[in-house]
């Protein structure tokens, strides 16, 4: 079993809708998680981090957490062609370094 | 400008040279990392430095040797390569290699590295 699952996509949406996008983890032990946006030929930005359960807010993004059911997922609202990207799942591993376990991502397109 | 700065930003090298990634950063930061992204594969960890000292090897073969000669600097050293080691080499830092909530990792730009 992977440690961080995503969907690879692509998820195409059109402009204005709202964009969901989903991962699980494997180890219950993690308590920091981070969504990082990729676009073709760049490196990650951090968009959103969450650590507890619940929703978490920024602009149009929405980062929520279930710990119980080992998902996290984040959510943008009014998507706009320019949120086309990558987006990449990241969980902190528990206790040791700042070891980040990365899913492979899901790729957003979306269409005027 | 992430306050991470990679160089050279492109490489093509033969399976028989020596070259080397240089990273930098600006951000006070105590930790640094090289992660690996391959097509299709998720980022994947190869070194973790904790001021300037190794503290994680993730099984990267020989031919990939790291150096971190202040909190600065990460260099990543390379030899023999091999074609399927082509990939974006993406380095890192953060304020705190302790992996405390709320330690977030900046990249930099990357470097595309390309074995022929």
């Amino acid at each position: 079993q992977k440690e961080v699952e995503q969907n690879s996509g692509p998820l195409s949406v059109p402009e204005g809708a709202i964009a969901s996008l989903n991962c699980t983890y494997s180890d219950r032990g993690s308590q920091s998680f981070f969504w990082y946006r990729q676009y073709s030929g760049k490196s990650p930005e951090l968009i959103m981090s969450i650590y507890s359960n619940g929703d978490k807010e920024d602009g149009r993004f929405t980062a929520q957490l279930n710990k119980a059911s080992q998902y996290v997922s984040l959510l943008i609202r009014d998507s706009q062609p320019s949120d086309s990207a990558t987006y990449l799942c990241a969980v902190k591993n528990p206790g040791g370094y700042n070891k980040l376990i990365f899913g492979a991502g899901t790729r957003l397109a979306v269409h005027p | 400008e992430t306050g991470v700065t990679q160089t050279p930003r492109h490489l093509v090298m033969g399976m028989t040279n020596k070259k080397s990634l240089k990273c930098e950063q600006h951000l006070g930061h105590n930790a640094m990392y090289w992660y690996k992204q391959s097509a299709k594969k998720p980022l994947e960890l190869m070194f973790v430095y904790s001021l300037e000292e190794r503290v994680e090897n993730n099984s990267v073969p020989s031919r990939f040797s790291p150096e971190c000669p202040n909190s600065s600097h990460l260099f990543l050293h390379l030899h023999t390569l091999q074609p399927e080691d082509s990939a974006l080499y993406l380095c890192a830092s953060s304020q705190d290699p302790s992996g405390s909530s709320g330690n977030t990792i900046y990249f930099g730009e990357g470097s595309w590295l390309t074995v022929v």
